[in-house]
């Protein structure tokens, strides 16, 4: 099994539409992080969470939302989709210190219609 | 904040050598990485430099000069399954102090990773 898995891996919704990505990890790290990609593009930090208790916006957080429901738990919310949030969507973790990057997952494409 | 920049697109010979650069303006450094990422998929992590230096993983190497916010990642002997896309991602120290609150004393440093926009790499015939 994946050490950290998003669902779902494929999804067209239409503009207005709430949705919600999941992202679970077994790596047992306490920080969790959203990004979207765009063709092309780097990727941009929409939400990070260094523990249960703690949410943080990043970059482009305007139209998102997210629950840390437990430390493997980690879900992003679009409360009403809109084109432009069309995007490859990725989740990460990653340990508290030294040479420790993230760990991705598999990514989630979402196409608003 | 941070400010990373790096080549969009480099093109190379298979089993030739490709070098590439990203430069970074930052506010705080506790790190430097480097992940491949093919088309469509996740990235994955190929090197780490803190200190100033060279770091060679088999065909690939990383160099890092804190003092001028540059490094590069070499790609030796190149095959076609290196097309990919490169990323350049710095980890932010200013997020140290926040990260240890929240952390409860674990003495952990902050680990928020700002990429680059991602260089493709084609490597022909």
């Amino acid at each position: 099994d994946a050490d950290v898995t998003q669902t779902p891996r494929n999804r067209i919704t239409k503009t207005g539409k709430r949705i919600m990505l999941e992202c679970s990890q077994t790596k047992g790290h306490d920080r969790m992080y959203w990004y979207r990609q765009d063709p092309g593009l780097g990727l941009q930090l929409i939400y990070y969470s260094f523990d249960v208790k703690d949410i943080n916006k990043g970059e482009i957080s305007d139209g998102y939302s997210v629950s840390r429901q437990a430390q493997a738990k980690f879900s992003l919310s679009l409360e009403s989709a809109i084109p432009n949030q069309t995007a490859l969507y990725f989740c990460a973790t990653s340990p508290g210190q030294g040479a420790g990057g993230y760990t991705f997952g598999s990514g989630t494409r979402l196409t608003v219609v | 904040g941070q400010n990373i920049d790096q080549p969009t697109e480099m093109t190379a010979t298979e089993g030739a050598i490709v070098q590439i650069n990203c430069t970074y303006q930052t506010s705080g450094f506790n790190g430097l990485f480097w992940y491949q990422q093919h088309a469509g998929e996740a990235p994955t992590f190929l090197s780490y430099n803190v200190l100033d230096g060279l770091e060679e993983k088999g065909r690939f190497s990383s160099f890092l000069s804190r003092s001028k916010g540059y490094s590069y990642l070499l790609l030796k002997e190149l095959q076609m399954k290196d097309s990919a896309s490169y990323l350049c991602a710095v980890r932010d120290q200013s997020e140290r102090l926040q990260a240890q609150l929240w952390s409860r004393n674990k003495g952990a440093a902050g680990n928020k990773l700002t990429f680059g926009g991602g260089t493709r790499v084609l490597v022909k015939p």
